[in-house]
């Protein structure tokens, strides 16, 4: 089955600087991509996602690449403000009715 | 509009007790999945229906867990002779249809003690 790895699983930036996450999947066969984002004690929120007949993919200050010959995919996220702190989940998915795979997440900190 | 939402936020259950929870789908979203999140992890996939029908239940832990969705909305999960080792947030999320683009609800703490 599908196993996602994720890094780092702690992440420090001063405000305004960039952050950036990284995933790997080892289904060559997976082909949506979701990032989420989950504060303490909250749900996870779904903050952008690409499926696999695109590259890249912009939402104001994010960004999701994929590259999928290397089986990887990385969230970008630049500016950062304090309220960006939060674990980020990425997950992958392959198609028909198989589940969403979540790697460990990341705790991003962002310091003012 | 209304988000998924699950009942109750948080449950204490003594070990070896049943405990049933209970989620409420977004409106017309004909996908509804369960996940188990432990502590410091990401959420790990139960099960998943499709309208009243449960596709995938390869998740599931044990035989003493259990999910319904008998009308195609509401979904309760039932965990029977709870154990130590089910302490988690049980998380539900639903899609408009497939498993692509889920919400998630609040999720339900569950402490066994």
């Amino acid at each position: 089955g599908e196993n996602v790895e994720q890094h780092p699983s702690t992440l420090s930036v001063q405000e305004g600087d960039s952050a950036v996450i990284k995933c790997t999947y080892s289904d060559s066969a997976s082909n949506y991509f979701p990032w989420y984002k989950q504060e303490l004690g909250k749900r996870p929120q779904l903050i952008i996602d690409i499926r696999s007949n695109v590259g890249e993919k912009k939402d104001q200050r994010i960004a999701v690449t994929l590259n999928k010959t290397a089986k990887h995919f990385s969230l970008h996220i630049t500016e950062t403000q304090p309220e960006d702190s939060a674990v980020y989940f990425c997950a992958a998915r392959g198609s028909g009715n198989t589940p969403l795979v979540f790697g460990k997440g990341t705790r991003l900190s962002v310091i003012a | 509009g209304a988000g998924v939402s699950q009942s109750p936020r948080y449950k204490v259950a003594k070990r070896g007790q049943d405990v049933a929870l209970r989620c409420d789908p977004i409106s017309g979203h004909v996908s509804l999945f369960w996940y188990q999140q432990a502590l410091g992890q990401g959420p790990e996939f139960l099960t998943y229906f499709q309208n009243e029908a449960q596709l995938d239940k390869s998740g599931l832990p044990s035989d003493r867990f259990f999910a319904e969705r008998p009308e195609g909305s509401v979904s309760t999960l039932k965990i029977q002779r709870t154990q130590q080792e089910d302490s988690a947030v049980y998380l539900c999320a639903s899609s408009l249809a497939g498993g692509d683009e889920q919400y998630f609800g609040p999720g339900t703490r569950l402490t066994v003690t």
